[in-house]
């Protein structure tokens, strides 16, 4: 497509439940990236693709967020059993490559807006 | 680790204001910098980036000069207009790793 497309835009869930959250990255784009921006925060980094293989998943922040990526393209991420704290906008990014000295351009999708009550 | 600390906002200003946003960063070696920025209802985006010390980057007015003397790139605009209102975000890269953001400082430029 044109662009990073993220669903759904928006999410409210109840405390306990599983989400997942979706993003079609850039065609041809290999890299694809998750972010997390919490209110009045930074962007946190979650977890990077390359490919279908996640070399760096550093940042999920514990055993309940997972992610997947696809045929090189969509990736999935899911949140089991949320909490207050997972309330966040979760973003999603790609680049041709990867992360590289030099280049850096992640292009980025609009975000999912999670809150859990 | 790498982090980067950004000037606090919100940041209010009034229409042709001239526009300094700080940041400073932590990293060993010599990372890239760069700025994103998010417009109200869209994504972000690069704005402007540089690779090396003393470098400058630029784009849409904006500026901002690799310091390594004192770990900056400050993003500067001699006159801002509405339209420049927008969440801005700087980051780093070094090697192979994530890019790393700063929390972002929201501008408001009033007519």
């Amino acid at each position: 497509g044109a662009g990073v497309s993220q669903s759904p835009s928006n999410k409210v869930t109840e405390k306990g439940k599983d989400v997942e959250l979706r993003c079609d990255p850039i065609s041809g784009h290999t890299a694809l990236y998750w972010y997390r921006q919490r209110l009045g925060q930074g962007l946190e980094f979650l977890i990077y693709f390359q490919g279908n293989s996640a070399p760096d998943k550093s940042g999920l922040p514990s055993d309940r967020f997972s992610a997947e990526r696809t045929g090189e393209s969509v990736s999935t991420l899911t949140i089991q059993r949320t909490q207050q704290e997972d309330s966040a906008v979760y973003l999603c990014a790609s680049s041709l490559n990867g992360p590289q000295p030099g280049l850096g351009e992640l292009f980025f999708g609009e975000g999912s807006r999670l809150t859990v009550l | 680790g790498n982090s980067v600390t950004q000037m606090e906002g919100p940041v209010t200003l009034s229409e042709e204001a001239f526009l300094t946003i700080n940041c400073t960063y932590t990293a060993t070696g010599y990372p890239s910098l760069f700025w994103y920025v998010q417009y109200p209802g869209e994504g972000l985006q690069l704005l402007l980036k540089a690779t090396k010390a003393d470098d400058k980057g630029s784009n849409k007015g904006f500026e901002a000069t690799y310091r390594k003397e004192t770990t900056s790139f400050h993003l500067e605009k001699g006159s801002v207009q509405v339209s420049d209102s927008a969440v801005y975000f700087c980051a780093l890269i070094q090697g192979a790793q994530k890019l790393v953001f700063g929390q972002g400082t929201r501008l408001t430029i009033n007519p």
